[in-house]
């Protein structure tokens, strides 16, 4: 596609919920990055994956955050048994060689936990 | 891991003036430093880079210049225009992340130019 497109834009959960958050990379790119951004923060790295594999997850805070990807294109981020904290923007963004770190981001799933 | 501090939080300025905004980072390892400018609702969007064998580099209005004696590069807008109100990042290169995009950001300075 023409961009990142992440989805949904805004979601709205209760406590304890289990939530997934989607990202569609820009067609062809090999690597998609999850980042989380809290209110008035700067944006912490999660998980980045290469093709289908993800060589480096050790961003994701606890073993209730989870990633895959399948196809080398979409990605589903899912959060278990959400909690308040975990309220924040999540951040998809995809790059491809050479310039694997120049990133192109979505808009991102805005997450509030109630 | 790396470190990186940005100021100020918050900068006001004039149309027509120039802004400048400062980062620092911990480890000399790093490599690479891109900036990234997000507007409201929207992801972030780099909009300039400067990598650690560079001094200085310019892209019409935005200039980074990098210091790696002092490990501070900073971010400098001429004739700010309406247009360029926005949050604006700056970020490094984790050391052993060089391959791909595992950046460290600052915490972001909300830019606001005044007509």
């Amino acid at each position: 596609g023409a961009g990142v497109s992440q989805s949904p834009s805004n979601k709205v959960t209760e406590k304890g919920k289990d939530v997934e958050l989607r990202c569609d990379p820009i067609s062809g790119h090999t690597a998609l990055y999850w980042y989380r951004q809290r209110l008035g923060q700067g944006l912490e790295f999660l998980i980045y994956f290469q093709g289908n594999s993800a060589p480096d997850k050790s961003g994701l805070p606890s073993d209730r955050f989870s990633a895959e990807r399948t196809g080398e294109s979409v990605s589903t981020l899912t959060i278990q048994r959400t909690q308040q904290e975990d309220s924040a923007v999540y951040l998809c963004a995809s790059s491809t060689p050479p310039t694997n770190e120049k990133l192109f981001f979505g808009s991102g799933t805005q997450l509030s936990v109630l | 891991g790396e470190n990186v501090e940005q100021h100020p939080s918050t900068l006001s300025v004039q149309e027509g003036d120039s802004a400048v905004i400062k980062c620092t980072y911990s480890d000399s390892a790093s490599n690479y430093f891109p900036w990234y400018k997000q507007e409201l609702g929207k992801g972030p969007q780099l909009i300039i880079d400067i990598r650690s064998n560079v001094g200085e580099k310019k892209d019409q209005r935005i200039a980074v210049t990098l210091n790696k004696t002092a490990k501070h590069f900073s971010l400098h807008i001429t004739e700010t225009q309406p247009e360029d109100s926005a949050v604006y990042f700056c970020a490094a290169i984790l050391p052993g992340g060089t391959s791909y995009g595992k950046l460290t950001f600052g915490q972001g300075t909300i830019l606001t130019v005044h007509p």
